[in-house]
C-alpha cells in the first residue's frame, strides 16, 4: 500500500506555455500533499505543502502565481507551472502524508521531468 | 530551522557493509527517516526511528541515534550492487515536515 503516482512522468514544453502535472494517492487518502523540487545533485527544496480543500502553503521565495497548486479531493494535488521558462526545467517531486498514520513519513511519487525549451 | 548534513559520496565493495552518516542540529526532532532515490525516480522510504529510540533493525538495514549529539546511521549489511542509490536523512519535529539533507551517493563496485 502506500502508491503515489505522478502523471506525466517527463513532459517537455516550449517558453511561455503552461503546464500541469498531477499527484494521486493510489490506495490511501492524503491528509496533506507537498511538492518538491530537485535540482541535479541536490537534495530536495519543498515548495508548498496543501492541504486538501484549502489554500497551498508556500515556502519562502516560491512564487504562487507561478506554481499554482490546486489540492481537489483527499487523493489529487495538480501543480501547474504557468508561462514555463527554461530555468524551471527541473524534477518535480510530490508526496502525500497518509490519512491515517500515527509517523507522518511521505510517500513519494516517482517525479516529472520538465524540460522548458 | 533545522539543518540536516550528510557525505556526499560514498564507495563501497560488494559485500562489504556501507554506514551513511547524518547529523542534524534541532534536539527537538522527533522522528528520523532514511530514504533511497535510484536514478530517475522517486524516494521510498526505507526505514524510520522514533526519538525514544537509539537502534532499530530491519533485515539488512540498521538505525543508530546518538541523541546526544544528534547524530543518525544507517548501516546496510552485506551491500549489493542494486543498493546503489542516493540516500537521504530527514528529520522532523513539532511541524511533521521533514527537512532533507542532500544525500549521499553510494556506489557499489564488484
Amino acid at each position: 500500500g502506500a502508491v503515489v503516482s505522478q502523471h506525466p512522468s517527463w513532459v517537455i514544453c516550449k517558453s511561455g506555455t503552461s503546464v500541469k502535472i498531477e499527484c494521486r494517492s493510489l490506495d490511501f487518502q492524503a491528509t496533506t500533499m507537498f511538492w518538491y523540487r530537485q535540482f541535479p545533485k541536490q537534495s530536495l527544496m519543498l515548495m508548498a505543502t496543501s492541504n486538501e480543500g484549502s489554500k497551498a502553503t508556500y515556502e519562502q521565495g516560491v512564487e504562487k502565481d507561478k506554481f499554482l497548486i490546486n489540492h481537489a479531493s483527499l487523493t489529487l494535488s495538480t501543480l501547474t507551472v504557468t508561462s514555463a521558462h527554461p530555468e524551471d526545467s527541473s524534477f518535480y517531486i510530490c508526496s502525500a502524508n497518509r490519512r491515517d498514520s500515527y509517523t507522518y513519513e511521505q510517500y513519494f511519487g516517482p517525479g516529472t521531468r520538465l524540460t522548458v525549451t | 530551522g533545522e539543518d540536516v548534513e550528510q557525505s556526499l559520496f560514498l564507495s563501497v565493495r560488494e559485500g562489504d557493509s556501507s554506514v551513511i552518516n547524518c547529523t542534524y542540529t534541532d534536539s527537538s526532532s522527533t522522528y528520523l527517516y532514511w530514504y533511497k532515490q535510484e536514478p530517475g525516480a522517486g524516494l521510498q522510504l526505507l526505514t524510520y526511528i522514533f526519538s525514544n529510540m537509539d537502534m532499530k533493525q530491519d533485515q539488512r538495514l540498521t538505525v543508530l541515534l546518538n541523541k546526544k549529539d544528534k547524530h543518525l546511521s544507517l548501516r546496510i549489511a552485506d551491500t549489493q550492487t542494486g543498493d546503489s542509490a542516493i540516500y537521504f536523512c530527514a528529520v522532523s519535529g513539532g511541524s511533521y515536515i521533514p527537512t532533507f539533507g542532500r544525500g549521499t551517493s553510494l556506489i557499489v563496485h564488484p
